[in-house]
């Protein structure tokens, strides 16, 4: 079975820091990873996700995740963050659930802060 | 394309009464998903379909049902409320159930049982 595991549930930072929200994974498979954004009171919206190839992975917003399978992590990064990046990010794991489908399990979630 | 849509947007419910979510998609996916989302809980997944009138058990499916008679819309029931079905509800599709294939989430429903 994958799981998903987000290391800080609340990160704060300056207003043009560096955003660093980190996601390691247990996946029997080569994984499939995929990170998330909740903005107040709204769905989740997909930032930028992992299939195979390339392990920097670019997304919107100016966020981006590497895939390192030997630390099996995922981290999401930005190099300067925005008052609109305030936020909560979810990571995800693809995992078979049979007949050959898949599922996502996710993280439990990072609320980022973004300090003026 | 309006995406995914759900209603209602908040529900207020006593304990022991039924209600029905709505979660309607615009974009002919096949799979669907029901998940609640607690506060320091993640999402969870609480019943899927892999298509039209198949459904399926999630992690934690215990007091809801669901039905997906047509392709465009999935439903969750509440039989019997209970106050730990206190939650946001969210439902979600994919083009098909494959592991790159990502999920679209509505903007869910906020439920409370007293």
């Amino acid at each position: 079975a994958q799981s998903v595991t987000q290391l800080g549930s609340h990160v704060s930072v300056s207003e043009g820091a560096l955003v660093l929200l980190r996601c390691n994974y247990s996946s029997s498979v080569p994984p499939y990873l995929f990170w998330y954004v909740q903005y107040p009171n709204q769905g989740l919206q997909l930032l930028l996700k992992y299939t195979t190839g390339a392990t920097l992975v670019k997304g919107i917003n100016g966020f981006e995740a590497e895939f390192k399978k030997s630390e099996t992590s995922f981290h999401l990064t930005k190099p300067s963050a925005h008052m609109s990046d305030a936020a909560e990010y979810f990571c995800a794991v693809s995992g078979y659930s049979g007949a050959g489908s898949y599922q996502l399990t996710f993280g439990k979630g990072t609320k980022l802060s973004v300090i003026p | 394309n309006a995406g995914v849509t759900q209603t209602p947007k908040f529900r207020v419910l006593k304990t022991g009464q039924s209600m029905t979510l709505l979660c309607a998609q615009d974009m002919n996916h096949e799979y669907m998903y029901w998940y609640r989302q607690d506060p320091g809980m993640g999402l969870r997944l609480i019943h899927y379909s892999v298509g039209e009138g198949t459904t399926a058990k999630g992690e934690v499916p215990d007091g809801y049902n669901v039905s997906r008679l047509k392709k465009q819309n999935f439903l969750l029931g509440l039989e019997s409320a209970a106050p730990s079905q206190t939650s946001v509800y969210f439902c979600a599709s994919s083009l098909r159930g494959l592991a790159s294939n990502e999920q679209f989430f509505g903007p869910g429903t906020r439920l409370t049982v007293l």
